[in-house]
């Protein structure tokens, strides 16, 4: 079975931490991404990544930043989290012009 | 621009009836569609896809069409059970096929099954 680990399924934060989310898979797929999803704007696009090293903003990329030094991990990072960062994240790979895989999320919670 | 819409946020059925979500997408060079399943709490999951050659395919109990003519993509869902009910997203790739391309979803429509 294909499958893509997001390392936490609920995170509390406080302002101005430095948040990692992180991401694995395991079926050597070159595109990763992390998206978030809030009720009524769907899935918005923050980062994703084509190969090792190679990072590309998304729609939503201000206040966000990416690492992606290996092909299987895929880091979220939220450089000083603030409330409205709190939001369910969601990470997914997926192979040239294939179908995405997506991460079980990580709801995240900045107080 | 860019754009994968659906036409209703919320559609509810009666179980044992088919079900039909609809998707209009605006990006004419889109050649790739995918419809995803995301259940309450759970990241979004693979159901069919269709490549812009095709005007139609089928899954178990899911179909899936394609209008390129007016941009127009549908899920059919034969006898809706219970456990369909979740939300339902269109996605289509841009620049399908070249190696950075990128996935664009639809908000989403939320199946209720009337029991």
């Amino acid at each position: 079975d294909v499958k893509v680990t997001q390392s936490s399924r609920y995170l509390v934060k406080r302002t101005g931490e430095k948040v990692f989310l992180e991401c694995v898979q395991d079926m050597d797929h070159e595109n990763m991404f992390w998206y978030r999803q809030d009720p009524g704007l769907g899935l918005r696009l923050i980062y994703f990544s084509y190969d090792v090293k190679m990072k590309e903003k998304g729609d939503i990329p201000e206040g966000y930043s990416v690492s992606r030094e290996k092909k299987e991990r895929f880091s979220l990072i939220l450089e000083s989290a603030s409330t409205n960062q709190t939001s369910m994240y969601l990470c997914a790979s997926s192979s040239w012009a294939g179908r995405a895989f997506f991460g079980q999320g990580t709801r995240l919670t900045v107080v | 621009g860019e754009s994968v819409g659906l036409h209703l946020p919320t559609l509810s059925v009666q179980e044992g009836d088919n079900s039909i979500i609809n998707c209009a997408y605006s990006n004419s060079a889109s050649d790739y569609f995918i419809w995803y399943k995301q259940e309450s709490g759970k990241g979004p999951q693979f159901i069919i896809d269709i490549r812009s050659n095709m005007d139609k395919r089928q899954g178990q109990r899911v179909t899936v069409l394609l209008n390129k003519t007016v941009k127009h993509l549908s899920l059919q869902i034969a006898a809706t059970q219970p456990g369909d009910s979740a939300v339902y997203f269109c996605a289509e790739t841009v620049g399908a096929m070249n190696r950075d391309d990128k996935i664009i979803f639809g908000k989403g429509t939320r199946l209720h099954i009337l029991p």
